[in-house]
């Protein structure tokens, strides 16, 4: 079936680089990609979104990239810090005329910030 | 309080039982889901609600399953004769609308079928 997966499931990464994480997505109908942080015992956190007529697009210390052409998804973070180790999902909508909340979760990386 | 709340944090009930997951979400957000996260795996969506409605049920897997908003704030997931492979996080999230994936989760509900 359709679905979002991931490279990756595990980055490790010094204190201050930078993180890239990425994804891959099948559905060629999405047209609204999310990216969420999950910290261990808690719900997903918004991070940052981005539309099929986009390209990029930044948040504080966050970018995100969309290339459509090979349907893929990367999310870069600047200068790591270790309160950003946690998983990251990518998620992906094609609902058209529904809800933008049904979303498609890929599995999810694993990041590790050393200090 | 401030952000999305669910109750009760752990069930642990027996197969065959029935089980309801309260949440409680950010006041004013119109829009309500539930997804449920097995061990390692992303949030898979369940239900959609706007308002008062069920706009959007097709993730329940099947008929066992059930939920209701009926003053369009809390909501309630039912449960039926619960089964083993029930055992998973659900999660409560809400929003400002439907025209965005920007959703607030709560810390979910573990739920344990013995």
């Amino acid at each position: 079936g359709e679905s979002v997966g991931l490279h990756l499931p595990t980055l490790s990464v010094q204190e201050g680089d930078n993180s890239i994480i990425n994804c891959a997505y099948s559905n060629s109908a999405s047209d609204y990609f999310i990216w969420y942080k999950q910290e261990s015992g808690k719900g997903p956190q918004f991070i940052i979104d981005i539309r099929s007529n986009m390209d990029k697009r930044q948040g504080q210390r966050v970018t995100v990239l969309l290339n459509k052409t090979v349907k893929h998804l990367s999310l870069q973070i600047a200068a790591t810090q270790p309160g950003d180790s946690a998983v990251y999902f990518c998620a992906e909508n094609a609902n058209y005329g529904g809800s933008q909340g049904n979303l498609i979760f890929g599995k999810g990386t694993k990041l590790s910030v050393k200090p | 309080g401030a952000g999305v709340s669910q109750t009760p944090s752990n069930k642990v009930t027996e197969k065959g039982k029935y089980v309801e997951l309260r949440c409680d979400p950010i006041s004013g957000h119109t829009a309500l889901y539930w997804y449920r996260q097995s061990l390692g795996q992303g949030p898979e969506f369940l239900i959609y609600f706007q308002g008062t409605g069920a706009a959007d049920d097709s993730g329940l897997p099947n008929d066992r399953f059930f939920a209701v908003r009926p003053e369009g704030s809390v909501s309630t997931l039912k449960i039926q004769r619960t089964e083993r492979g029930d055992s998973a996080v659900y999660l409560c999230a809400s929003s400002r609308g439907r025209h965005t994936g920007e959703l607030f989760f709560g810390e979910g509900s573990r739920l344990t079928v013995l």
